[in-house]
């Protein structure tokens, strides 16, 4: 089985701050892992997504976060917070398989707040 | 828009009674995927289809079931509605290959 764990149901941060939202996942095979992110009374975004190759991916708006699987991590950063960041973010992973892969195993989420 | 259309968007019935949510996946994904949000569960994986059937399921209820028709589009039929089933309803869709993933905006129903 697998499971997310998403540390800190709140982070705040100053606006122009590093934004750092941390995942740590458990997974018997190596791991697909995304983080996406949903503003108020909307859908679910993606940001980015490891599957293969660069443990370091880049994401739309800023954003990029680094598989590390010897921590078994998948922390979100953002050098610089922008009032438009606030919204919740949750990481999710989900194992490859042969026809497209499975469902999606979610964190908790992480609800960001930028303090102007 | 993603190019996962979901309706409706919102949904307000009694207990006891039957709803079926709608979606349409984004043009060419095979895979069709129903997650439940609520703020006491989170996010939580319904279902999957895959080109017509069944092939993962998650914490599905035995009072919802689901169907992937010919023409791709999914279905998620949920009975004898209870208040705790109150939530917003996801579709996603993907197509071969790496995990990608996209949502559609959701179904919120409310069970009065």
């Amino acid at each position: 089985a697998q499971s997310v764990t998403q540390l800190g149901s709140h982070v705040s941060v100053s606006e122009g701050a590093l934004v750092l939202l941390r995942c740590n996942y458990s997974s018997s095979v190596p791991p697909y892992l995304f983080w996406y992110v949903q503003y108020p009374n909307q859908g679910l975004q993606l940001l980015l997504k490891y599957t293969t190759g660069a443990t370091l991916v880049k994401g739309i708006n800023g954003f990029e976060a680094e598989f590390k699987k010897s921590e078994t991590s998948f922390h979100l950063t953002k050098p610089s917070a922008h009032m438009s960041d606030a919204a919740e973010y949750f990481c999710a992973v989900t194992k490859p398989s042969g026809g497209g892969a499975d469902g999606l195993t979610f964190g908790k989420g992480t609800h960001l707040i930028i303090q102007p | 828009d993603s190019g996962v259309t979901q309706t409706p968007k919102h949904l307000i019935t009694a207990t006891g009674q039957r709803v079926t949510l709608r979606c349409s996946p984004r043009s060419g994904d095979l895979s069709v995927y129903w997650y439940q949000q609520s703020l006491d569960q989170g996010l939580q994986f319904l279902i999957q289809y895959y080109n017509g059937e069944e092939r993962a399921k998650g914490n599905i209820l035995e009072r919802f079931s689901a169907q992937q028709f010919p023409d791709l589009h999914s279905e998620l039929n949920l009975s004898s509605l209870e208040l705790g089933d109150s939530a917003l309803y996801f579709c996603a869709s993907s197509g071969q290959g790496q995990g990608g993933y996209t949502f559609g905006s959701g179904t919120r129903l409310t069970v009065v």
